[in-house]
């Protein structure tokens, strides 16, 4: 069946350093993956996004890696903040004639000052 | 720019009756999602449209949900006779226009409580 899954439910870093979010994913075909970010009484917040014909993508103080081979993706954030504290979610992108969201149960960010 | 807007922002009601959610997506996005997250858990897809049609309606979980969307903008997600298994955030996505590769935009959600 389909699924997203995450490796590690919660990710407890000390703040300033940098931190990895993994997540694996069980459909080869899927050709876009979506990185969110969720507060606690907001909606996901779209942080980073990638194709499938790249490996790796970066953004303000965030990288993207994508390695299909084992079919995983992770998150990277350098120099982590307090705010960055949130629940954060991978999301593979089904394709076809909806192009819903496939989300995977999430990880928990603690930020320690 | 406005984002996505939902309302209400928190429903509590009765078991056995009818609730309406409304979403209003990012202006000049053409497709729209709903989704339902339970508590501590991942985001279910619920219905997606493209313009005014619902090309997917998999998701739904029973003949008690149903979705429309008027005009190509505003959504609206109704749910009969409500069921405390009802209980969850309903969250509301658009998305510029359909086809792969395109991020979708979440809003702030309605948090459903069935009494």
């Amino acid at each position: 069946g389909e699924s997203v899954g995450l490796h590690l439910p919660t990710l407890s870093v000390q703040e300033g350093d940098n931190s990895i979010i993994n997540c694996a994913y069980s459909n080869s075909a899927s050709d876009y993956f979506i990185w969110y970010k969720q507060e606690s009484g907001k909606g996901p917040q779209f942080i980073i996004d990638i194709r499938s014909n790249m490996d790796k993508r970066q953004g303000q103080r965030v990288t993207v890696l994508l390695n299909k081979t084992v079919k995983h993706l992770s998150l990277q954030i350098a120099a982590t903040q307090p705010g960055d504290s949130a629940v954060y979610f991978c999301a593979e992108n089904s394709g076809g004639a909806t192009n819903k969201l496939i989300f995977g149960t999430g990880t928990l960010l603690a930020v320690q000052p | 720019g406005a984002g996505v807007s939902q309302s209400p922002s928190n429903k509590v009601t009765e078991k056995g009756k009818d609730v309406e959610l409304r979403c209003d997506p990012i202006s000049g996005h053409t497709a729209l999602y709903w989704y339902r997250q339970s508590l501590g858990q991942g985001l279910e897809f619920l219905i997606y449209f493209q313009g005014n049609s619902a090309p997917d309606k998999s998701g739904l979980p029973s003949d008690r949900f149903s979705a429309e969307r008027t005009g190509g903008s505003v959504s609206t997600l109704t749910i009969q006779r409500t069921q405390q298994e009802d209980s969850a955030v309903y969250l509301c996505a658009s998305s510029l226009e359909w086809g792969d590769n395109q991020p979708q935009h979440f809003g702030d959600g309605t948090r459903l409580s069935i009494l």
